[in-house]
């Protein structure tokens, strides 16, 4: 199984902050990673599919970047409602896995 | 209108088998490109996935749970279900269906339901 280790496991950020998240996967998934925000209570949302492309409706302060194992996922001006926990999750191989989530909380 | 909606038992006993239905509207579960998994999350943690089923009936499940999982579909009914036998409370969690869209060989979910929580306590 390939294991997806994303980093900080949580930050503390201001409103209109510039936040990166990282996510690395244990072997090469060239560029089959997606990611998600959750809200409490909710359930997650894709952000940005296949390392770079922002889902219809996402807005363009989200954007992410990387290939093989090393992945980001850049915010450029956090918002209130992106004080929430990010997943990565990678569709290499079966089975599919997350990241363990990375929470943004205000500073 | 896409939409995915979990139903089930929110309380079940240790060692019974927890049968949990997705109901999916806005697509068909005969799409090529689509197919629909369950995930879960216990609380407080990160999310799991367990398992998911294409359109031409293909099933995939998550190795540590294999043996306990089946998933099924009935595409008339536009359902998919969960079975998940010898529960602990270790899988107490709130257990998520979502539709897969299959792109370039990529797989991401990009509708969820809004999940329901599931108790194992005696």
């Amino acid at each position: 199984d390939i294991q997806m280790t994303q980093s900080p496991s949580s930050l503390s950020a201001s409103v209109g902050d510039r936040v990166t998240i990282t996510c690395r996967a244990s072997q090469s998934i060239t560029n089959y990673l997606n990611w998600y925000r959750q809200k409490p209570g909710k359930a997650p949302k894709l952000l940005i599919y296949a390392t770079s492309s922002l889902q219809s409706g996402v807005p363009s302060r989200f954007s992410g970047s990387g290939s093989g194992t090393d992945f980001t996922l850049t915010i450029s001006s956090l918002q209130p409602e992106d004080f929430a926990t990010y997943y990565c999750q990678q569709s290499y191989s079966i089975p599919l896995t997350f990241g363990g989530g990375t929470k943004v909380e205000i500073k | 209108q896409v939409t995915l909606k979990e139903s089930g038992p929110v309380l079940v006993k240790p060692t019974e088998t927890l049968t949990l239905t997705c109901t999916v509207s806005g697509f068909s579960l005969s799409n090529a490109r689509m197919s629909v998994s369950w995930i879960r999350q216990p609380p407080g943690k990160a999310l799991e996935w367990l398992a998911h089923i294409f359109s031409n009936d293909e099933k995939s499940y998550t190795t540590s749970l294999k043996s306990r999982l089946t998933i099924s579909k009935d595409t008339s009914k536009s359902q998919v279900v969960l079975t998940m036998t010898n529960m602990d409370p270790v899988d107490t969690a709130t257990y998520y269906c979502a539709r897969i869209l299959a792109a370039a060989g990529n797989l991401f979910f990009d509708y969820w339901g809004q999940g329901t929580l599931v108790t194992v306590s005696s």
